[in-house]
């Protein structure tokens, strides 16, 4: 079935160090793909979004690729602060209409 | 960008209390909003899906009776955990999909209610 896997956090990096969290993704179709970001009590806030293969979205300094080949959506920024603590998801939808999500990565970024 | 508004953000009341969650898209319209459950340290549960006009539609295993959904307009949902007991806490989050968009364009979030019942 439809299904989003991401990479185990917590990630724990020094500020400034560089961000990968990997996404993979099983799919009929070329689906829609996001990155959300969840900082500590609150909602999820949309983080960029790629719509179809070799897309590109970037907000914020972090980018992500939508690679069919691979059928991944990588997240990466190249130089993480303090603010980016966070709990980030990787989603897209299913056939049915309803957003699938990864199990969320924890980041920790140290000063 | 596009904003949705979720009230309260944090309830906490004795147990057999009904509680009402709202919901509300405040720049556009969503014929479509959806409900979620987020235990600590985990993704999000789909629990519903709020259809304007028409009755909600439940995942399997939520029950209905339990957790009512109401969406009167294009622009506000409500979910109301009644009888709530102490099994019900937890992080509530819901969702929107502006309608214009079409089918795949993201879901923005509420910023979630923290619902304790003691």
């Amino acid at each position: 079935g439809d299904s989003v896997t991401q990479m185990e956090g917590p990630v724990t990096l020094s500020e400034e160090a560089f961000l990968t969290i990997n996404c993979t993704y099983t799919a009929t179709g070329y689906p829609s793909l996001f990155w959300y970001v969840q900082y500590p009590g609150e909602g999820l806030q949309l983080l960029l979004k790629a719509t179809k293969a070799d897309d590109k979205g970037s907000n914020k300094g972090f980018e992500a690729t939508y690679r069919k080949e691979t059928t991944s959506f990588h997240l990466e920024k190249g130089s993480v602060q303090v603010s980016d603590s966070a709990v980030y998801f990787c989603a897209r939808y299913n056939q049915g209409g309803k957003l699938i999500f990864g199990q969320g990565t924890e980041l920790s970024v140290k000063p | 960008g596009a904003v949705v508004s979720q009230h309260p953000s944090r309830v906490i009341c004795k147990s057999g209390t009904s509680v009402k969650i709202e919901c509300r898209s405040l720049d556009f319209q969503a014929t479509t909003m959806f409900w979620y459950r987020q235990f600590p340290k985990q993704s999000l549960m789909l629990m519903a899906t709020s259809n304007e006009g028409s009755k909600a539609t439940y995942e399997q295993g939520v029950e209905k009776d339990k957790f009512l959904i109401n969406h009167a307009s294009l622009t506000l949902s409500t979910l109301t955990v009644t009888s709530a007991h102490p099994e019900d806490s937890s992080f509530y989050i819901c969702s929107a999909r502006d309608v214009a968009g079409g089918a795949n364009q993201p879901q923005h979030f509420g910023d979630g209610t923290r619902l304790s019942i003691l």
